[in-house]
């Protein structure tokens, strides 16, 4: 019964491809994250959505396109991969949105660009 | 924006020791301020939070404490056991629509025998 889940949870690509990271959560919450870690341990949010309506979009190259299909789902796609996106990426959700400061973070899917 | 700094970066301790972590903020709105610990190959996980009307909380082994005209909070852990070894976050946040939590820059605490 995992709350956050995220697929895949490893992923191994070289420059130049593009690649979708799927989240999906099951606590009923409206509000879905993208977050980035890199390599320093530095958590960056990249994009929130509420209730399939984009919120925040931090200043994320467009190579990178969220998409949510339902209040349950937010993917990341990205385009054209730069040795640069190699990072962790955390999806979350919460219950409140901004409203409070209480994330449930899936367990990250670990990108590799070569 | 909002900007968390967090000290110190890496934390050692013996086992029953306690263990405290800090962090400064700069938005003096911000009124939430969460902590949460990070396991190895594991997403964040929230552990205790504190508002902005209430100077210190305690949970069993852990505690937070507050200081709004600083704009410092820190995080106490008493009588650390290895499975306390984690990287904490804090963070906060000014709640309200299109809000953003902000986190500090992470310390790696290591809980030795």
């Amino acid at each position: 019964d995992t709350a956050v889940s995220q697929t895949p949870k490893y992923l191994v690509t070289q420059m130049g491809n593009d690649k979708s990271i799927k989240c999906e959560q099951n606590l009923g919450h409206d509000t879905m994250y993208w977050y980035k870690q890199d390599s320093k341990k530095f958590l960056k949010i990249m994009f929130s959505y509420n209730n399939k309506e984009l919120i925040i979009n931090e200043t994320v190259p467009n190579r990178f396109s969220p998409k949510s299909p339902d209040k349950a789902h937010l993917n990341l796609h990205i385009n054209s991969l730069e040795l640069g996106d190699s990072a962790v990426y955390f999806c979350a959700s919460s219950p409140l949105g901004s409203y409070t400061g209480e994330l449930f973070f899936g367990e990250g899917s670990r990108l590799t660009v070569l | 924006g909002e900007n968390v700094e967090q000290h110190p970066s890496t934390l050692s301790v013996q086992e029953g020791d306690s263990a405290v972590i800090k962090c400064t903020y700069s938005d003096s709105a911000s009124n939430y301020f969460p902590w949460y610990k990070q396991e190895l190959g594991k997403g964040p996980q929230l552990i205790i939070d504190i508002r902005s009307n209430v100077g210190e909380k305690k949970d069993q082994r852990i505690a937070v404490t507050l200081n709004k005209t600083a704009k410092h909070f820190s995080l106490h852990i008493t009588e650390t056991q290895p499975e306390d070894s984690a990287v904490y976050f804090c963070a906060a946040i000014r709640t309200g629509t299109a809000s953003k939590l902000t986190f500090g820059t992470g310390t790696r605490l290591q809980v030795t025998l």
